[in-house]
């Protein structure tokens, strides 16, 4: 079955260093993935997608992400963090038939000035 | 674009009212909607899978006569929370996929609904 996994469930970083939120998965297929944020009683806003094309795929707001098929990995980077991107963010994976979305358990990422 | 708007988007009420929550794609057709809940702290549980004009699917564990979903129309959504009580209380988010994209494309999520059962 497929799963995945967010390895850190807080991630604490200074304005303007670098952000990495790690995710990995489990699948038998190949996966659609995706990072979505939330911020604080709102929905979910979709950073990125990897859809089997490109592997470095870009984001809104400066975020990236890889899709390394040999980790089974999707970690999502940003150069640099601002004060703004403090949220929840969560790695998502689709079913083999598309049909549903598995969330990780998600990463609070935590911006101080 | 891709806009799904959710309403209300706090509801606060007795315990044994019944609530209804919309779910709307504003600039797109959907023939599937989802609904999630989610606890405090927690990642997004889904609970249904709303089909355009045929009976919602729900996971395990969801009582489908507890939560009623309607989707009566390519644009709407609607699920209601009957007779609910203070563990009701949640916070429930829907999701679109626009009808014309293919299985693997994202969904638009709408900005949820905070249901406090007093």
């Amino acid at each position: 079955a497929q799963s995945v996994t967010q390895l850190d469930s807080h991630v604490s970083v200074s304005e303007g260093t670098p952000v990495l939120l790690r995710c990995n998965y489990s699948s038998s297929y190949s996966p659609s993935l995706f990072w979505y944020v939330q911020h604080p009683n709102k929905g979910l806003q979709l950073l990125l997608k990897y859809t089997s094309a490109a592997t470095l795929v870009k984001g809104i707001n400066g975020f990236e992400a890889e899709f390394k098929k040999s980790e089974t990995s999707f970690h999502l980077t940003k150069p640099s963090a601002h004060m703004s991107d403090a949220a929840e963010y969560f790695c998502v994976v689709t079913n083999q038939a598309g049909t549903a979305l598995i969330f990780g358990k998600g990463t609070t990422l935590s911006v101080s000035s | 674009g891709a806009v799904v708007s959710q309403h209300p988007s706090r509801v606060i009420c007795k315990s044994g009212t019944s609530v209804k929550i919309e779910c709307r794609s504003l600039d797109f057709q959907a023939t599937t909607m989802f609904w999630y809940r989610q606890f405090p702290k927690q990642s997004l549980m889904l609970m249904a899978t709303s089909n355009e004009g045929s009976k919602a699917t729900y996971e395990q564990g969801v009582e489908k006569d507890k939560f009623l979903i309607n989707h009566a129309s390519l644009t709407l959504s609607t699920l209601t929370v009957t007779s609910a009580h203070p563990e009701d209380s949640s916070f429930y988010i829907c999701s679109a996929r626009d009808k014309g994209t293919v299985s693997n494309q994202p969904q638009h999520f709408g900005d949820g609904t905070r249901l406090s059962i007093l």
